[in-house]
């Protein structure tokens, strides 16, 4: 199995400012079409996850352009470039490559 | 409106049975493959079962293998999970998901399974 890791596990971060969160897997994740196959979800308090990156880089429809994501193989990020009070939550990145599908620990992002 | 309403889950036993269902709507179903995939209460998330557009092809986490079925009925918008021999640690919330490009871009709102005695 692909095992996935992201860091921070815990991000307190001030309205305005910029975040950044890393996953990593022990596995590259590109895929011979050139693709990675890598995906970024935000899941909110007491909802369920919602889409936010596929395909390592590309913001799904409705997501917010201060919201990216970069990265090739085993190495990822998603950045925040002004993060807001409705970006509370808990973040996770998918490895769909293989399967079984795995997903990071999850980043607990929090306002202070 | 496009969505995936999920119902079925409840309380049950160890060793016990359950159906969940996930009914889909404003898109076309029978396009998609179609994956469950549960979270344990303040865990992450963890994928179970994914099936083919056509139903032709099932894949399933080791954990759930010869326990859980995954199904569909394109003609009825519907995804099934058939669960038995249920365990303690299957206990979550059930959440069915739609893929498209290699992502889940639409998730329902689960449905609670709890297996205790």
């Amino acid at each position: 199995d692909i095992v996935m890791t992201q860091s921070p596990l815990s991000l307190p971060v001030t309205p305005g400012e910029p975040a950044s969160i890393s996953c990593t897997s022990d596995q590259s994740l590109l895929h011979s079409n050139g693709n990675n196959f890598l995906a970024w979800y935000l899941q909110k308090p007491g909802q369920s996850p919602q889409l936010l990156i596929y395909l390592g880089s590309n913001r799904a429809s409705g997501v917010p352009d201060r919201f990216s994501g970069s990265g090739s193989g085993t190495d990822f990020t998603l950045k925040i470039s002004r993060v807001e009070a409705e970006d509370v939550g808990v973040y996770y990145c998918m490895q769909a490559l293989q399967i079984p599908i795995t997903f990071g620990q999850g980043t607990r992002l929090e306002i202070k | 409106e496009v969505q995936l309403v999920e119902s079925g889950g409840g309380l049950v036993q160890p060793g016990g049975s359950l159906r969940l269902s996930c009914a889909a709507s404003g898109f076309t179903f029978s396009n998609y493959w179609m994956y469950w995939v549960r979270q344990a209460p303040v865990k992450g998330l963890e994928w179970v079962a994914r099936i083919k557009v056509d139903g032709s092809e099932e894949h399933y986490v080791d954990s759930v293998k010869g326990r859980f079925t995954i199904s569909r009925d394109n003609a009825k918008n519907s995804l099934f999970l058939q669960m038995n021999s249920l365990r303690a640690e299957d206990t979550a919330v059930y959440y069915c998901a739609r893929s498209q490009r290699s992502a889940f871009d639409m998730w329902g709102q689960g449905t609670m399974v709890t297996v205790s005695s």
